[in-house]
């Protein structure tokens, strides 16, 4: 299993673009990206997912280099409503697991 | 995107009671479930992995008589804390895995247990 590290947490403003990245060595041949948003009491919800290079829709962007050893969820022009804690997780399709890493607290201040 | 549907949200119950939370998948088969729980600030420990029609596979340090899990279906899931002790309170989450190719994860809305 691909271990996950991100930083604990990270403050921002309305209206930035707010970049989490997350380092993953030894993530597989087989394995996805994916990123996850909760909120306080609430189950996590799917934001993005990608296995390489760039992949945008309608809330986020994720980066992925080339060797794939770490990604960047990029949230442009956030708003208070984007305070949560924002997993990433690493993956194959029929993974037996799926474990969480520690995730990101994201703080967004008016 | 897929729903998953998580019962009951919040429940209270008298310690030496038993509770049972269910998880469906309301608009997909999920041949795969995963029950996880979550402590206050803290992220997301896996229980256990559910697979339609055979014994849930248990974490290490997750008691399986005490946390039954029952697959029975390709849409439902259901978790039963036996005998319930206030150490057990805690907020517990379900994810079922959908689609091909990617198979992503759907999370059900959480239940809060409290055991009084």
């Amino acid at each position: 299993l691909a271990k996950t590290t991100q930083p604990i947490s990270m403050d921002s403003y309305e209206g930035q673009e707010v970049n989490i990245t997350c380092s993953h060595n030894n993530i597989a041949t087989n394995d996805y990206i994916t990123w996850y948003q909760q909120f306080p009491s609430q189950g996590p919800r799917f934001i993005i997912q990608g296995y390489k290079t760039k992949v945008t829709n309608e809330v986020a962007s994720l980066f992925i280099p080339a060797d794939r050893k770490s990604s960047t969820l990029s949230l442009p022009r956030v708003s208070l409503s984007d305070t949560a804690v924002y997993y990433c997780l690493v993956a194959y399709s029929s993974a037996s697991k799926i474990i969480f890493g520690s995730g990101t607290r994201l703080s967004i201040r008016p | 995107g897929a729903v998953v549907s998580q019962h009951p949200s919040r429940v209270i119950c008298k310690s030496g009671t038993s509770v049972k939370i269910e998880c469906r998948s309301l608009d997909f088969q999920a041949t795969t479930m995963f029950w996880y729980r979550q402590f206050p600030k803290k992220s997301l420990m896996l229980m256990a992995t559910s697979n339609e029609g055979s014994k849930a596979t248990y974490e290490q340090g997750v008691e399986k008589d005490k946390f039954l899990i029952n697959h029975a279906s390709l849409t439902l899931s259901t978790l039963t804390v036996t005998s319930a002790h206030p150490e057990d309170s805690s907020f517990y989450i379900c994810s079922a895995r959908a689609g091909q190719p990617n198979e992503k994860l759907f999370f059900g809305s959480g239940t809060q247990l409290s055991v009084l």
